[in-house]
């Protein structure tokens, strides 16, 4: 069982570049999301995928994000023109589609800080 | 929309004695599942146990138990025999089951912060 597989781990960058975060899923798993945490807060849902389709998006996620999950497998956040309120814990899950009883697995999440 | 409520910032519990973590929960669907986990200080999230809301007995795995109390809209989970190694952040989620079968993300609280003292 390899895991929900995050990287990079840590990402510093400065306000107004862009950034590119990539999570490899469980590899049965056809549900992917990806959270973001910040301090002392519980992990606020921004998107989610099943297979390669895009099926919501969380209004926390504004036009300068975007999520992709070509052929169903990987999937890339990229944040464009980073800010500093965009530093937080951005965590990628998967979980089987069927019941509601299958947990998400989480990753170890992408640190990322904008100076 | 759902909510999460964990009115516990920090609890304290000497090692080998029994702790409950409270969550309560806000829907108005029937149909629901209840989460908790664990993320260390490393940062992973960590998987404990599932309640659904129809399910007609508490859930339980190993030391956690769920104290699931359907009408209170809690879900607090029991943790018995607290080792060090349970010092973490908390969190309880919840998933709301439509009957078209959309059934994906979870939402959490804020979590509560464990602290077992030797």
């Amino acid at each position: 069982d390899t895991g929900v597989s995050q990287d990079p781990r840590h990402k510093i960058t400065k306000r107004g570049q862009n950034v590119t975060f990539r999570c490899d899923p469980i590899s049965e798993h056809n549900r992917l999301y990806w959270y973001r945490q910040t301090l002392g807060q519980g992990p606020e849902f921004l998107t989610y995928f099943q297979n390669e389709a895009q099926l919501e998006k969380s209004r926390l996620l504004s036009d300068r994000f975007s999520a992709e999950r070509p052929k169903g497998s990987f999937s890339t956040l990229e944040i464009q023109r980073t800010e500093q309120g965009d530093s937080a814990m951005y965590l990628c899950a998967s979980s089987l589609a069927g019941d509601g009883n299958s947990p998400l697995h989480f990753g170890n999440g992408t640190r990322l800080t904008v100076t | 929309a759902q909510k999460i409520t964990q009115t516990q910032p920090g609890m304290f519990v000497q090692e080998k004695e029994a702790v409950t973590l409270d969550c309560t929960y806000d829907t108005s669907d029937p149909s629901y599942g209840l989460f908790w986990y664990k993320q260390p200080s490393s940062g992973e999230m960590i998987f404990l146990i599932y309640q659904g809301s129809y399910d007609q007995q508490n859930a339980t795995e190993g030391r956690y138990s769920l104290n699931f109390q359907k009408a209170r809209k809690s879900a607090n989970l029991v943790i018995s025999a607290s080792q060090l190694g349970d010092s973490a952040m908390y969190f309880c989620a919840m998933r709301v089951l439509y009957s078209g079968g959309s059934n994906y993300k979870l939402t959490f609280g804020k979590g509560t912060l464990l602290t077992v003292n030797p």
